[in-house]
């Protein structure tokens, strides 16, 4: 069945460095995905979206791209801190009613 | 914090119990979503409630059930409890349902265990 998926299980980064999460999806229908944080214990919180018409979006320190020919979206944050380390889902939506499909999550773990 | 409020945070049930979680829905938001999510996984959609009525539904069996009420809080309830049921039950609120997709507001989840 089509579904959004992670390339990497755990990425160890260095604090100061960039890190780049990977995400491939199968839909070609979505036309919406986000990236989520979900720290231990607690639920997920929105990081950043994108719509399908565009290929790259910034925000504070974290950038999404989008590349819908090979079907791949990837979370960039910049100059990581410790606070960063949490698992992080990519997720996409295939209607207009907000009904999301998740990815298995990546692990990001900074150290000091 | 994102004004999403669920109870209780933990439980423990027995098999072939029933269970009903809560969730209070962040202020003006109409929409509330509940999702399952086994441990080291990622959420799965349960299905969603907009103006009390079932809106959609994931791929998960009748004893699944739900309630919005017209204040939009909510109530996930599952009857006849299984092992596999073990899970954090997450809610989410949003403002809109039509339109096109928009943020969702997770609360902090309802851990199940079930024994």
């Amino acid at each position: 069945g089509e579904s959004v998926g992670l390339h990497l299980p755990t990425l160890s980064v260095q604090e100061g460095d960039n890190s780049i999460i990977n995400c491939a999806y199968s839909n070609s229908a979505s036309d919406y995905f986000i990236w989520y944080k979900q720290e231990s214990g607690k639920g997920p919180q929105f990081i950043i979206d994108i719509r399908s018409n565009m290929d790259k979006r910034q925000g504070q320190r974290v950038t999404v791209l989008l590349n819908k020919t090979v079907k791949h979206l990837s979370l960039q944050i910049a100059a990581t801190q410790p606070g960063d380390s949490a698992v992080y889902f990519c997720a996409e939506n295939r209607n207009a009613g907000n009904m999301l499909t998740f990815g298995g999550g990546t692990r990001l773990m900074v150290k000091p | 914090e994102t004004g999403v409020t669920q109870s209780p945070t933990h439980l423990i049930k027995t098999r072939g119990q029933q269970v009903t979680l809560r969730c209070s829905s962040q202020s003006g938001h109409n929409t509330v979503s509940w999702y399952q999510q086994a441990l080291g996984q990622g959420p799965q959609f349960i299905f969603q409630y907009y103006r009390e009525e079932e809106n959609g539904r994931g791929n998960f069996p009748p004893r699944f059930s739900g309630l919005q009420f017209p204040n939009y809080s909510s109530e996930l309830n599952v009857n006849a409890l299984e092992l596999d049921d073990s899970a954090l039950y997450l809610c989410a609120s949003s403002p809109v349902i039509a339109g096109g997709p928009g943020e969702l507001f997770f609360g902090e989840g309802s851990r199940l265990t079930v024994l």
